[in-house]
Parts: C-alpha cells; sequence; structure tokens
C-alpha cells in the first residue's frame, strides 16, 4: 500500500531563515507527490506537485519540494519563512489512480 | 467559480441521529471524495466517486452513505452518528477520475460533534 510519512510534529523556524518540512514516502511504481497546506479553521490549499520530470519543484507563496528517489523524499522547503507560513502542512501521495493517502501532518510555526 | 463549498459549517448531534454533509462543485470535476481530519492522523478517504451515479469506498467507510446523482453534488449521509464520527470533515474534487496526480480541491470543511 501506498504511504507517507512525516517524521516531525512541529517545525519551528526564526521569521527569516530558511525553512525545511520533510516527508518520506512508500509506493509501488511512480510516485505522484504532493504537498498542501492548512490554515487555522480553514481548507487545505494546494502548495505543489510531483508528478515526472525535474526533482525541484516549485509552488505557490515561494515554495519548493525538492524530490529525491534514492532516499525517497519529498521535502517542502522556503528560502526565507514568514509568519504568515505559519500553518499545518500535509504531504500525500496518490493511491491506485488517485485516490489520496495523506501523511498524519506537520505544524509550522516561524517565530518573529 | 465558487469552487468547492460545503454546508453546514458547524454541526452538533447526539448519538443515533443522522443527518447530510452537503458538498457541491462548479468546475465541472468529475472525481469527488470525502475525507475526515482527526488529530495526529491526516485525512482519511471516506467515500469518492468518479463521475455522476459511480460511488466507491475509502478506507473508512462505516457509517456512511453516499450518492452521486449529479455531477456537482456529492453528499454524505450518516446514518446512525456515534461519537467516535467527532471529526472535521472535507469534501474534495479533481477534474479528470482515474487521472493519477491529477490536484484534488478541498472545500473549507464540516466540523462535527457527536455527544
Amino acid at each position: 500500500a501506498q504511504s507517507v510519512a512525516q517524521p516531525e510534529d512541529q517545525v519551528n523556524v526564526a521569521e527569516g531563515n530558511p525553512l525545511t518540512v520533510k516527508c518520506t514516502y512508500s509506493v509501488s511504481g511512480n510516485p505522484y507527490l504532493f504537498w498542501y497546506v492548512q490554515y487555522p479553521n480553514r481548507g487545505l490549499q494546494f502548495l505543489l506537485k510531483y508528478i515526472t520530470g525535474d526533482n525541484l519543484v516549485k509552488g505557490s507563496y515561494g515554495f519548493e519540494a525538492e524530490f529525491n528517489k534514492s532516499q525517497t523524499s519529498f521535502h517542502l522547503k522556503k528560502p526565507s519563512a514568514l509568519v504568515s507560513d505559519s500553518a499545518l502542512y500535509f504531504c500525500a501521495t496518490g493511491d491506485y489512480g488517485q485516490n489520496f493517502v495523506f501523511g498524519p501532518g506537520t505544524r509550522l510555526s516561524v517565530l518573529p | 467559480n465558487a469552487g468547492v463549498t460545503q454546508t453546514p459549517k458547524f454541526q452538533v448531534l447526539k448519538t443515533g441521529q443522522s443527518m447530510t454533509l452537503q458538498c457541491a462543485q462548479d468546475m465541472n470535476h468529475e472525481y469527488m471524495s470525502w475525507y475526515r481530519q482527526d488529530p495526529g492522523m491526516g485525512l482519511r478517504l471516506i467515500h469518492y466517486s468518479v463521475g455522476a451515479g459511480i460511488t466507491d469506498q475509502g478506507e473508512v467507510p462505516n457509517g456512511y452513505n453516499v450518492s452521486r446523482s449529479t455531477t456537482e453534488d456529492f453528499p454524505l449521509r450518516l446514518l446512525s452518528a456515534a461519537p467516535s464520527q467527532t471529526s472535521v470533515y472535507f469534501c474534495a474534487s479533481s477534474r479528470i477520475a482515474g487521472a493519477s496526480g491529477d490536484t484534488q480541491y478541498f472545500g473549507p470543511g464540516t466540523r462535527l460533534t457527536v455527544l
């Protein structure tokens, strides 16, 4: 079965510093990987996805993610964090077509 | 486009009551799905649909029914509410059914409490 893991429940970073939110995956076949963000009391917003091609994927709000096949990872990154980036981040993979399997989420806190 | 809309935003039920969570999308998407979100568990798939008249079970379907009579609407029914169904429910849709890698778009969610 497809699965994703987010090894950190919480990530704290100072404003202006680079941030990384980690995701590792276990899939059979070609991986389809996604990052979503959830702000308090809101739905999930799509950030970016990896389907094929370049290992560095650029997305919304200055976020990017690096696909690493040998390490089965898809870490979310941003060069300079903003306080407004504080939210819950989910990694997901497509399962048997397009049903998503989500990780448990990582709460990002950007400290001013 | 309103995107994916859900009603109600909040609901409190007593054990044994039934209710329907509404979901609609105006993007002519083929694929629609329901997830529940519980702390520390991410989102788990309840039911999904690849088109009008076609539905299937996801990871946690027990206690829930769905139907898809139109492309736009995908209601979720709780038959006899239980405290274990206290959760936040999200509806999502994507353009093409069966297209691996197609982005799913989520509604704002319904927060359900069962007493």
